[in-house]
């Protein structure tokens, strides 16, 4: 057990649905990543929050958001849906300013667009 | 940009036999982490070993050892001693060092599914 939850574990839905997904890092860690795993696009890096501020973009979507809370939760946003972000959304935390480049990965949401 | 690239989407090693995955990076970056992370049938990602660009020995850890070519920008991980546990997929993954240490995106390779059989 990494110590990172995500909910839910799996999701359906229909196309142009909006679907949120939610991430608890470890605790005390500061930083959070948000990573898609798809058969097309591999695993690739979404987004990065740290204490509350985005620190880094990666091939984000704009129909997607994401925010970190004050209690270092953080959610991801997928708006008019398409088939093609059927995946599994994986949540990554790690330690920040205090060091140690370790990420911590969570379970996964699978997400499954119909 | 960096770029990580595994060249072989398939292998299969007999148990207690040993077999090596390749990875080959680009980066015009000095510091910076390499990681080989192992994604079993349950998809979570479990970090397998990470190594230290400015380190010049190998990381081991038990069964698990990589050859780090710095200058070839080559990360190949070796396991030893193969057991049925170790089916899964395998991805090599780039991270770019910073000043505070501190952690930044991992950059995947498209991985390398590993059959272990008897």
């Amino acid at each position: 057990d990494s110590g990172v939850t995500q909910t839910p574990k799996h999701l359906i839905t229909a196309t142009g649905q909006r679907v949120t997904l939610r991430c608890s890092p470890r605790s005390g860690d500061l930083s959070v990543y948000w990573y898609q795993q798809s058969l097309d696009q591999g695993l690739q890096f979404l987004i990065q929050y740290y204490n509350g501020e985005e620190r880094a973009k990666g091939n984000i979507l704009e129909r997607f958001s994401a925010q970190q809370f004050p209690d270092l939760h953080s959610e991801l946003n997928l708006s008019s849906l398409e088939l093609g972000d059927s995946a599994l959304y994986f949540c990554a935390s790690s330690v920040g300013t205090s060091g140690g480049v370790r990420q911590y990965f969570g379970p996964g949401t699978r997400l499954t667009v119909l | 940009a960096q770029t990580v690239t595994q060249s072989q989407p398939e292998m299969s090693v007999q148990e207690a036999e040993t077999v090596t995955l390749s990875c080959t990076y680009d980066t015009s970056e000095n510091n910076y982490y390499l990681f080989w992370y192992k994604q079993p049938p349950s998809r979570q990602m479990i970090l397998v070993i990470r190594q230290e660009a400015y380190k010049q020995q190998n990381a081991t850890e038990n069964r698990f050892s990589v050859n780090f070519q710095k200058a070839a920008k080559s990360f190949s991980l070796k396991i030893s001693d193969s057991q049925l546990g170790d089916t899964a997929m395998y991805f090599c993954a780039f991270m770019k060092g910073s000043n505070t240490g501190t952690a930044s995106k991992l950059t995947f390779g498209t991985g390398t599914r590993l059959q272990v059989t008897l």
